[in-house]
């Protein structure tokens, strides 16, 4: 199967610190990934669009000065929630696409991001 | 704008019966369709894909497509405990660079023993 990782699962951080949050495809090299976020009892929301190399393409309403992404590499890219607020608090998922298997998105376990 | 509309649930099925999720979805243009199941405090994990018009079956899981009504559906036969989860229900939207997945608010599913 197609796995994908992310680091930190869980953080709390105080009001006004930034958080990065990691996502690695594990065993499969990821022409695109992308992050979601998650709200108790809702349904995912796009967030960006993020492929290697390139600069994310962010969803409307979403911040990209605040949510910073960077794909370095065809296997891992970075959220920062910078100077995070209490409203940031959510459960954060990416998603990666393998390369040559069309349009199929592979999750990560999600973080969970609880701001003070 | 374009949505995925479900039925928020619960659908509450016996262990062993089937149990059937519906989708539907406002683009005509969308050409995929996917089938996530989520546990309570865990990411989505793929069920199964569907993009042609009628059954595909994969073990236990039946997807239909209609694309002339613009609906989608799961079924699940043999339902058991550890099915129970939110099911969601996405189209892939083409536009842009990237196509991109328009998720469902998803089907809670509670499978009763």
């Amino acid at each position: 199967g197609a796995v994908v990782s992310q680091h930190p699962s869980w953080v709390i951080c105080k009001s006004g610190t930034s958080v990065k949050i990691e996502c690695r495809s594990l065993d499969f090299q990821a022409t695109t990934m992308f992050w979601y976020r998650q709200f108790p009892k809702q349904s995912l929301m796009l967030m960006a669009t993020s492929n290697e190399g390139s600069k994310a393409t962010y969803e409307q309403g979403v911040e990209k000065d605040k949510f910073l992404i960077n794909h370095a590499s065809l296997t891992l890219s970075t959220l920062t929630v910078t100077s995070a607020h209490p409203e940031d608090s959510s459960f954060y998922i990416c998603s990666a696409i393998r390369q040559g298997e069309g349009e199929t998105q592979y999750f990560g376990p999600g973080t969970r991001l609880l701001v003070l | 704008q374009k949505e995925v509309e479900q039925n928020s649930g619960p659908l509450s099925v016996p262990e062993g019966a089937i149990a059937s999720l519906n989708c539907t979805y406002s683009d005509r243009g969308s050409q995929s369709f996917f089938w996530y199941r989520q546990y309570s405090g865990k990411s989505p994990e793929l069920i199964m894909f569907i993009y042609s018009n009628g059954d595909k079956e994969d073990g236990r899981f039946t997807a239909q497509l209609n694309k002339a009504s613009q609906y989608v559906s799961l079924l699940i036969r043999d339902s058991q405990p550890s099915d129970s989860a939110t099911y969601l229900c996405a189209a892939l939207n083409y536009g842009g660079a990237t196509n991109k997945l328009i998720f469902g608010t998803g089907t809670l599913l509670a499978v009763q023993p």
